[in-house]
């Protein structure tokens, strides 16, 4: 059984389309996150997610709405794509909030053409 | 601010060698948490360990160990006897507590490439 799933593996689009990128973990957590990593591997976190409350708005452009239905799932959702969001996009789950080991995805691929 | 800081970009070794993956942190609380976390090539990230502020007691498990001095505020990562298998990119991270929330900032990554 997968732990942290995401949807899709990789996204090809183009510039000025909307897209989502959907996150499941089965590990019965309370907090979840989104995180790009760039060409260059460098870590950087987006968004955490507490229980379905926002808790981590890092500098993103608003272009990047992350939306939880439920404290197993957590979605993220851009408009508006641009090149420079080309980019592998991880989801990641812990016990809660806290000084917890972060559990990732597999990560998704976009890429924008 | 909280920052972690791996200075090396890449390491390369032979098959068998030993080698030290550095970090180093910084933060102003006194209450945090550092990692190691693996990326192998095939792209996920995968836990290795967690260690407290306030257990400086060093931890073996199998040919991985680590060496967390505050004095000098580094969390190093020996691997012991590589094996091609061990290559991958390898971050530490550092999660403390400014004002209550836990953001985590992890460090650059260092590629270990191991040879046969």
């Amino acid at each position: 059984d997968t732990a942290v799933s995401q949807t899709p593996k990789y996204l090809v689009t183009q510039m000025g389309n909307d897209k989502s990128i959907k996150c499941e973990q089965n590990l019965g957590h309370d907090t979840m996150y989104w995180y790009k990593q760039d060409s260059k591997k460098f870590l950087k976190i987006m968004f955490s997610y507490n229980n379905k409350e926002l808790i981590i708005n890092e500098t993103v452009p608003n272009r990047f709405s992350p939306k939880s239905p439920d404290k197993a799932h957590l979605n993220l959702h851009i408009n508006s794509l641009e090149l420079g969001d080309s980019a592998v996009y991880f989801c990641a789950s812990s016990l809660a909030t806290g000084g917890y080991e972060q559990y990732f995805g597999p990560g998704t691929r976009l890429t924008v053409t | 601010a909280q920052k972690v800081t791996q200075a090396q970009t890449e390491i390369s070794v032979v098959e068998k060698e030993d080698v030290t993956l550095d970090c180093v942190y910084e933060t102003r609380d006194t209450t945090y948490y550092l990692f190691w976390y693996k990326q192998p090539p095939s792209g996920e990230l995968v836990f290795l360990i967690r260690r407290n502020s306030f257990d400086e007691q060093n931890e073996i498990s199998g040919r991985y160990s680590w060496n967390f001095q505050k004095s000098t505020s580094s969390f190093n990562f020996t691997i012991t006897a590589s094996q091609v298998v061990d290559s991958a990119v390898y971050f530490c991270a550092l999660k403390s507590v400014p004002g209550g929330s836990y953001i985590p900032t992890f460090g650059r990554g260092t590629s270990l490439i191991v040879h046969p």
